[in-house]
């Protein structure tokens, strides 16, 4: 266990449809972030949140829309996804937010879009 | 743009044997580099986490080392085991708060 849990692992569902994916860490950590992974591809950073603001925006087109109540908790906000938007989504949290410090990751969201 | 390679992208070995993997960066300006373990399906493992002004850090039978000046990093590997098998993830922190990852290196450690 890393300290950062993710849910819920596996999520189908269809291009018409709107669910989210939830992110909690348990660091104390301040920093939090979304990234994704599809097949043959290195990890893409998608949204950076520091001390609850997004900071960074990687150019994500606006059917990924980002949320964070606190620092504990993340959530990534899907509707109208396309086929190509299926991969696996990885929370991660640090104590800081300016990349000086260690990263954890959780186990991810693998995602299919129908 | 920091970009990240990670050399080889497979490697077969068995079990017993030391082994290395290589990681090189564009842009020398890092704050850290960190390797993880990945298990199919799952998400990453920290290993090692070596900040800028740092040589090398070492964990059980890990070994990395970093070289900023010539944007390389290898992790040691000593004395494989099947439960080794994974892919192995390079990544180096800059400006901001961006990790740039590898595409990293598949290991399998044959019995």
């Amino acid at each position: 266990e890393t300290g950062v849990t993710q849910t819920p692992r596996h999520l189908v569902m269809g291009m018409t449809n709107k669910k989210s994916l939830k992110c909690e860490q348990h660091l104390g950590h301040n920093a939090m972030y979304w990234y994704k992974q599809s097949a043959k591809k290195p990890l893409e950073l998608m949204f950076v949140y520091s001390l609850e603001e997004r900071v960074e925006n990687n150019s994500v087109p606006s059917r990924f829309s980002p949320e964070c109540p606190n620092s504990s908790h993340l959530f990534l906000h899907l509707h109208t996804l396309q086929p190509e938007d299926s991969a696996l989504y990885l929370c991660a949290s640090s104590l800081q937010g300016w990349g000086t410090t260690e990263a954890f990751f959780g186990q991810g969201t693998r995602l299919t879009v129908v | 743009k920091q970009e990240v390679t990670q050399i080889p992208a497979a490697l077969s070995v068995p079990e017993g044997e030391n082994l290395v993997l290589n990681c090189s960066f564009t842009d020398s300006a890092i704050y850290n580099l960190q390797w993880f373990r990945q298990d199919p399906g799952k998400g990453l493992t920290s290993l090692l986490l070596i900040q800028s002004s740092q040589r090398e850090q070492t964990s059980g039978r890990l070994n990395a080392s970093l070289d900023k000046s010539s944007g390389r990093s290898t992790l040691y590997i000593a004395a494989s085991q099947p439960g080794d098998s994974a892919t192995y993830l390079c990544a180096v922190s800059t400006s901001g708060s961006r990790l740039t990852f590898g595409e990293g290196t598949q290991l399998t450690v044959n019995p």
